[in-house]
């Protein structure tokens, strides 16, 4: 089976602007669930995802946002890009959410 | 709330020998899974163990094994045979169990391991 698969892998942006990363689970999983990660905060939890509807949310301003589709794809959203918004953004996938979950590599995103 | 301690920050083994890593959580949780996440210089977050709390029987994989002290709420991970490609920053994380829903998984702050030649 093709394991998580993330895009794109790499992004800059500027303060103020918006930007979607897309994360596809690995097949037949239905839970998606993205982390944060940082030197300074570690691996926080931001969202999860299961068919189509948000379960759980961890403690992040609304600029953060997600979505999932029918097919279990999953795209998370941050608006007005800050400069402590850069990190690497990891997306998780398992069969119902309550099982292991399985990393994608990840989007590093860079906010200038 | 569930919190998780990895007391080394950084450590370091000869190729061939045998390394433990240290974890510590705290729960008030009797139902919930731990891991050994393994970062390498990639950033792929790849799974190297997992333990349910319920199993007294620790977990092994391959040359990866756990230590896993309910009681004392401890979850440690030896290496043996190390090898340079177990070169990686190791997290420890823990996740309630639950029948229904979603629980995040809690991370520790890691572990640098570096095998040297």
């Amino acid at each position: 089976k093709a394991g998580v698969t993330q895009t794109p892998r790499y992004l800059i942006k500027t303060r103020g602007q918006q930007v979607t990363l897309s994360c596809s689970p690995i097949s037949g999983h239905r839970s998606v669930s993205w982390y944060q990660q940082t030197p300074g905060q570690g691996l926080q939890f931001l969202f999860e995802y299961f068919s189509e509807t948000q379960r759980n949310k961890g403690n992040f301003p609304g600029r953060f946002s997600g979505r999932q589709f029918s097919n279990s794809r999953s795209e998370m959203n941050v608006s007005t890009l800050e400069l402590g918004d850069s990190a690497l953004y990891l997306c998780a996938s398992s069969l119902r959410g309550v099982e292991t979950q399985y990393f994608g590599p990840g989007t590093r995103l860079l906010v200038l | 709330a569930q919190t998780v301690t990895q007391s080394q920050p950084e450590m370091s083994v000869q190729e061939a020998e045998t390394v433990t890593l240290s974890c510590t959580y705290d729960t008030s949780e009797n139902n919930y899974y731990l891991f050994w996440y393994k970062q390498p210089p990639s950033r792929q977050m790849i799974l190297v163990i997992r333990q349910e709390a319920y199993k007294q029987q620790n977990a092994t994989e391959n040359r990866f094994s756990v230590n896993f002290q309910k009681a004392a709420k401890s979850f440690s991970l030896k290496i043996s045979d190390s090898q340079l490609g177990d070169t990686a920053m190791y997290f420890c994380a823990f996740m309630k169990g639950t029948n229904s829903g979603n629980t995040p998984l809690v991370f520790g702050k890691g572990t640098r391991l570096s095998v040297i030649a």
